[in-house]
């Protein structure tokens, strides 16, 4: 079965660095790759979605890139503030949103 | 403020008790979707709900029972529960299922109704 990992239970970086997180997967590859933001307590919430026919994506101090050769996709925040420590979740899609396959997630520590 | 709208935000009871969660979405959106949230575990999709029919239910015990009157409602009935089953349980919603991969693919979440089994 398709599984996606984030190699990183936990990130600490300090403000002004810039983040970045992986998401790796197996076996076939993805339609396209989601990332989401999530705090303690709270729902996650959708930040890029990146599709196989792109290398990158970016949003402001985001941006996401997409390598089917490696199986990966990194996520990377510029400019890192303590306002940016939340838990990141990967998520990767075959077709339909009822398709996708989330990770574990990646809680990084902003600090000053 | 998602659009998403879960009660309660949390809920204690025990094995034998009968209760329901409850979401409401204000997006116009056609699929609503319930996941479950442990901890250290990835979100594990439940089931899923396209123009108020069930689309997934991916083999989740009948200790869950889900409801979905209208797109814009979604209820997750909870009967004679286990202790294993304390977590944190998301609804969500896309425009629709198949359309939500093609367009802006993503899904909106709710800010989840945290369970405790005793």
């Amino acid at each position: 079965s398709q599984k996606i990992e984030q190699n990183s239970e936990a990130l600490n970086i300090q403000e002004g660095k810039t983040a970045t997180l992986t998401c790796n997967y197996t076996n076939y590859s993805p339609a396209y790759l989601q990332w989401y933001r999530q705090d303690p307590g709270r729902g996650p919430v959708f930040l890029l979605l990146i599709r196989e026919n792109e290398k990158e994506k970016r949003k402001e101090r985001l941006k996401v890139t997409f390598d089917t050769t490696l199986k990966q996709s990194l996520f990377h925040i510029t400019a890192s503030q303590p306002a940016d420590s939340a838990t990141y979740l990967c998520a990767q899609g075959t077709g339909t949103a009822s398709k996708l396959t989330f990770g574990t997630g990646t809680r990084l520590q902003v600090t000053l | 403020e998602t659009g998403v709208t879960q009660t309660p935000r949390h809920l204690v009871m025990g094995m034998t008790n009968k209760k329901s969660l409850k979401c409401e979405q204000h997006l116009g959106h056609n699929a609503m979707y319930w996941y479950k949230q442990s901890a250290k575990k990835p979100l594990e999709l439940m089931f899923v709900y396209n123009f108020k029919e069930q689309t997934e239910n991916n083999s989740v015990p009948s200790r869950f029972s889900p409801e979905c009157p209208n797109s814009s409602h979604l209820f997750l009935h909870l009967h004679t529960l286990q202790p294993e089953d304390s977590a944190l349980y998301l609804c969500a919603s896309s425009q629709d299922e198949a359309r939500a991969a093609l367009k802006a693919g993503e899904l909106f979440f709710g800010e989840g109704s945290r369970l405790t089994v005793l």
